[in-house]
This record gives structure tokens, sequence and C-alpha cells, in this order.
């Protein structure tokens, strides 16, 4: 069983809808929560950074954290075709190394 | 700046060939990193770089050497390459752990016949 699990998709929904992103992971150990967005055939950049659990909130980007059931979320509201893309969730428990999902497949339908 | 830059963008090589996927950054970073991405298995890490001199295995390394050959510069060798290895090459570099925003460069699309 894999540390990180992501569904990877495809996700395909309307523009303006509300998209949740959903990450399960099985070591207790990891403190940091991030998700790196994914343009095609770019390298991923890092979208939301958060610490322990609670939520954290940017513009119209949402990510939560449940450290109890060892899941974590990103909720995109108001969606628009330009966040098409591949969300990749990663963790860490401090040390040297993120572990990441398998990356969700983002379709933003004008 | 130019961030993290990969060359070469795009190789194609036959089995049993070699190459070396090199890595450089300007962001005066202590740790690098080496993943490889394939579909449905995310990004996978085959060595790190914590700090200059020093390099250790990921996830995946097998089939693979690295040279962290000064702070800017991290290369990724393949000695014989072979079909397993088709992939999508991402460097990334942080400026010290982990736990820091890993900034990447923009791939090596890599085949192998």
């Amino acid at each position: 069983q894999k540390e990180v699990e992501q569904d990877p998709g495809p996700l395909s929904v309307p523009e303006g809808a509300i998209v949740s992103l959903n990450c399960t992971y099985s070591n207790s150990a990891f403190q940091y929560f991030m998700w790196y967005r994914q343009y095609s055939r770019k390298g991923p950049e890092l979208l939301m950074y958060t610490y322990s659990s609670g939520n954290k909130e940017d513009g119209r980007f949402t990510a939560q954290v449940d450290k109890s059931s060892k899941y974590i979320s990103l909720f995109i509201r108001d969606s628009q075709p330009s966040d098409s893309a591949t969300y990749l969730c990663a963790m860490s428990g401090g040390a040297q190394k993120l572990v990441f999902g398998q990356g969700t497949r983002l379709t933003i339908n004008p | 700046n130019a961030g993290v830059t990969q060359t070469p963008k795009f190789q194609v090589l036959k089995t049993g060939q070699s190459m070396t996927l090199q890595c450089a950054q300007d962001m005066n970073h202590n740790s690098m990193y080496w993943y490889r991405q394939d579909p449905g298995m995310g990004l996978r890490l085959i060595y790190y770089s914590a700090s200059e001199g020093t390099t250790d295995k990921g996830e995946v390394p097998n089939g693979y050497n690295v040279s962290r050959l000064n702070k800017r510069e991290f290369s990724l060798r393949l000695e014989s390459a072979a079909p397993s290895q088709t992939s999508v090459y991402f460097c990334a570099s942080t400026a010290g752990l982990g736990t820091d925003t890993q900034y990447f460069g923009p791939g090596t699309r890599l085949t192998v016949l």
C-alpha cells in the first residue's frame, strides 16, 4: 500500500463549480502538507502549504488537513478554465524528502 | 533568475546506451532532487542531495547514479538504459529541508527503445 493515495481522476467539471481534491495517507509522522499544481508539459509549482491540522485559505483555494483521519483536501471555488491542470498532494514528516500522491488530472470546461 | 534548468528537454535512447541528465539552479539552494514521473504513479524520488558533497537514495534508485558537482549542479546518469526507464525526469531544489518549497525544472522527456 502506498504511503499517500490520491485518486488520479480524470476529473472534469463545468466552469464555476466547486472542486474537491483529496488525498489519504498512512504515515502518522507527516506534519507538513502541500499541494502542487502542474500544467501540461511543465514542472510542478507549489500552490498551498499547511502545517499540521486545520484550514488555510488563499483566494479561491482552501486547503484542509484532518490528521485524525489522515485525510487532506484542496477546494477550488469558482473554478476557471485556467485551473485545468494536474494537482499533486505532497507531505513530509520534517525530514529531507517529500512523498507525493499520484496526482489528479482536472479539466474545467468553459 | 532562471530558477532550475534541465538539459536536454527531450532524448531518445536505445536499450543499453548511456546518458547524463543535467540540472542546475541559480537560487543558492542547498538541497537538490531527481524525480521520475510516470502515468498514474505521481512523482517518485530517485536520488537527492541534502547539501554539496552528499547524495542519498530515494524510492527508485536502481539503474541510476548521481553526482553533485557543486552547489549549483546535480546530474543524473543512466549507465545502461532500459525501456522501463522511459519517463519524464524532473529536477528540483530547496533552500534547506524537504519541508521547504521545492522548485522544479521543466523536465526531460526520455524514451528508451
